[in-house]
């Protein structure tokens, strides 16, 4: 079965500009949550959509925004980039039963110069 | 917020079992404790989970103690390919997918 796949691994951007990040989860997964890393504030949630619907959210200011489509694959996208956006995005999928694990892929790397 | 406390580092030799503790003092009774690692570079993976019984699955173990407030994850014989960040992480009941993974402990496997 293949895994989470995210798209693409490495990007650089400039501060104010659009960045749109892909992910394809595990064949019959129905939730993905996206994940951002950076070394100051760790791994922080950024939300999650399950059935097309947007189920959690973490703290992120609204630059940040996502939708998942009928196929369950997601996307993220970050608005007017910031020096500080610069960071590790994970995507994970799960079953979304209660207790289902996360499957993380490798992470898209963003750069913002 | 993170409710776990764990150890920043440590240190296992290959070959003998790693321990690693997680205070979860502040625990409810129905949430549940999960692990997951972090290889540098890579997408966190799971490792186990657990409510109030002790589990083992062929990665690990998972003790919890009677109380709930505690639980060590152990990886039996650990290889270098264990070293990585361990994340103790408590689940929220009905927050989906939203994990809160803190800051995690960095297990060196020394060979």
């Amino acid at each position: 079965k293949a895994g989470v796949t995210q798209t693409p691994r490495y990007l650089i951007k400039t501060r104010g500009q659009q960045v749109t990040l892909s992910c394809s989860p595990i064949s019959g997964h129905r939730s993905v949550s996206w994940y951002q890393q950076t070394p100051g504030q760790g791994l922080q949630f950024l939300f999650e959509y399950f059935s097309e619907t947007q189920r959690n959210k973490g703290n992120f200011p609204g630059r940040f925004s996502g939708r998942q489509f009928s196929n369950s694959r997601s996307e993220m996208n970050v608005s007017t980039l910031e020096l500080g956006d610069s960071a590790l995005y994970l995507c994970a999928s799960s079953p979304g039963t209660v207790t289902g694990e996360l499957f993380f892929g490798e992470g898209s790397r963003l750069t913002v110069l | 917020d993170a409710k776990t406390t764990q150890p920043p580092s440590m240190d296992c030799a290959e070959g003998r079992a790693a321990n690693l503790p997680c205070n979860h003092s502040t625990i409810s009774g129905n949430e549940y404790v999960y692990w997951y690692r972090q290889i540098h570079s890579q997408g966190p993976q799971y490792i186990i989970h657990g409510l109030k019984n002790n589990e083992t699955n062929e990665m690990a173990s998972l003790i919890i103690t009677e109380d709930r407030k505690s639980s060590t994850l152990i990886l039996p014989h650990a290889t270098l390919r264990d070293t990585a960040v361990y994340y103790c992480i408590v689940r929220v009941p009905n927050t989906g997918n939203q994990f809160y993974f803190g800051t995690g402990t960095s297990l060196t496997v020394i060979p």
